[in-house]
């Protein structure tokens, strides 16, 4: 079955702790990126990758970092994670074919920064 | 990327047609048309995309108005499970999408 992972689903931390969500996804797919969701500010862009060691910020990048030394995983790591980063995350792949384009979301992080 | 505007909010009978609009008049002459959906939470799920004519797929129809300039998701046949947030997104790729708000559509029995 076609999926993106995320993992974990839900995570309480706290403010300075570093972490990592990772992301894979197996339709190998080049581009992948992340976005986080904020009441009233929709989902927005953090990083994206368009392949292996390619990486670009998105809209809201600071605070974040990502890696790409494989295909199939994107992790989202926070350095030093606070509190205003608390926020629903989703990784997503695209696949594009001709005028076809369509993102893949995975099921979405919870993290809460305390 | 152009904006859009969609209604706040709106409901619809189930088994019913759900017609959901969308101005885009800024668009440009390629930018592409990308209506999504989210359930409670969930990631976001592709329904269906389109340039300047109408679209079918399984899910949903798009029409797009001659001059580009606003458009219409049809779900011909709602059910509960069409509860969801609905995004129309405005895009020269599928690489960057900017969600806005979109229209929370309520299906009820």
């Amino acid at each position: 079955e076609a999926q993106v992972t995320q993992n974990p689903r839900y995570l309480i931390t706290v403010t300075g702790k570093k972490l990592t969500v990772t992301c894979s996804q197996n339709m190998n797919h080049e581009y992948m990126s992340w976005y986080r969701q904020d009441p009233g500010l929709g989902l927005r862009q953090i990083y994206y990758s368009m392949n292996v060691e390619v990486t670009d910020k998105g809209d809201v990048p600071e605070g974040y970092k990502v890696s790409r030394k494989e295909k199939r995983n994107f992790p989202l790591i926070l350095e030093s994670p606070s509190p205003n980063q608390t926020s629903l995350y989703f990784c997503a792949s695209v696949v594009v074919a001709g005028s076809y384009n369509e993102q893949f979301f995975g099921p979405g992080t919870r993290l809460t920064v305390l | 990327d152009a904006k859009t505007t969609q209604p706040t909010s709106m409901d619809c009978a189930e088994g019913r047609a759900a017609n959901l609009p969308c101005n885009h008049s800024t668009i440009s002459g390629n930018e592409y048309v990308y209506w999504y959906r989210q359930i409670h939470s969930q990631g976001p799920q592709y329904i269906i995309h389109g340039l300047k004519n109408n679209e079918t797929n399984e899910m949903a129809s798009l029409i797009i108005t001659e001059d580009r300039k606003s458009s219409t998701l049809i779900l011909p046949h709602a059910t509960l499970r069409d509860t969801a947030v609905y995004y129309c997104i405005v895009s020269l790729n599928d690489y960057k999408l900017s969600f806005g708000a979109g229209t929370t559509v309520t299906v009820r029995a």
